[in-house]
């Protein structure tokens, strides 16, 4: 069963940047993809953005020009960064893994709470 | 993007009795595969998501078969046999057709 536990700075002003990281412990890299998805007052859940095992990488257009994925297979690692932050932005972002080819999330993070305001 | 569409949006139901939650979605979620990844996830306050149900109608792993997922196409509903306490939070239906992925609004599950 793999766990997923992630960290990062929950609280930023306006313009700054979101940086998140995940680490995963358990569980074949292979034969999985590793997104973000957050929830937002504003959107409920909203999905970010993911990385395939095979390294291919798609993100939601909304968030696109924002948004980068990352994956360090070395220390078990996957990223988020989000630039540009607004207050819109605020909420809680989980990182997840999930089952290529089902297409399914089976394990999710803890989730942190990121506040931006002024 | 796909927009997923719930209801009702909110369900006080009695213990032991069944609810019933649809999700509609803005078009087809049959994939070029014959697929159709149309997933029920289960939220309680404080806590991240957990998937119930994938692909329309298979139960995940550890998942009672008190819950039940069918449908095709556009219209799909997640069913509770005889509710529990701990089945209390929120419901949420999911595409992974086509993205970007997509989530209903919420269905929030609560005894009456």
């Amino acid at each position: 069963q793999v766990q997923l536990q992630q960290w990062g700075a929950g609280l930023l002003k306006p313009s700054e940047t979101l940086s998140l990281t995940c680490a995963f412990y358990g569980g074949p890299f292979s034969g999985r993809f590793w997104s973000w998805i957050r929830q937002t007052p504003g959107k409920g859940l909203e999905w970010i953005g993911e990385i395939v095992h095979d390294g291919n990488i798609n993100y939601n257009p909304s968030l696109q020009s924002r948004a980068t994925v990352s994956v360090d297979t070395s220390k078990n690692h996957f990223s988020l960064e989000l630039r540009s932050v607004l207050a819109a932005d605020t909420g809680v972002y989980y990182c997840a893994r999930g089952m290529y080819a089902s297409w399914h999330i089976d394990s999710w993070g803890q989730g942190t709470l990121v506040s931006v305001s002024s | 993007d796909i927009v997923m569409t719930q209801t009702p949006l909110s369900s006080p139901v009695s213990l032991g009795q069944s609810a019933s939650i649809s999700c509609r979605s803005s078009q087809s979620l049959v994939y070029r595969d014959g697929n159709t990844y149309l997933n029920w996830l289960h939220q309680r306050p404080g806590q991240p998501p957990r998937l119930l149900i994938y692909k329309i109608s298979n139960r995940f792993s550890g998942v009672p078969d008190r819950f039940s997922g069918s449908g095709a196409g556009t219209d799909f509903t997640l069913k509770i046999s005889r509710v529990e306490a701990e089945d209390v939070g929120f419901y949420y239906c999911m595409q992974a057709t086509q993205f970007p992925w997509t989530f209903g609004q919420g269905t929030k599950v609560e005894i009456k």
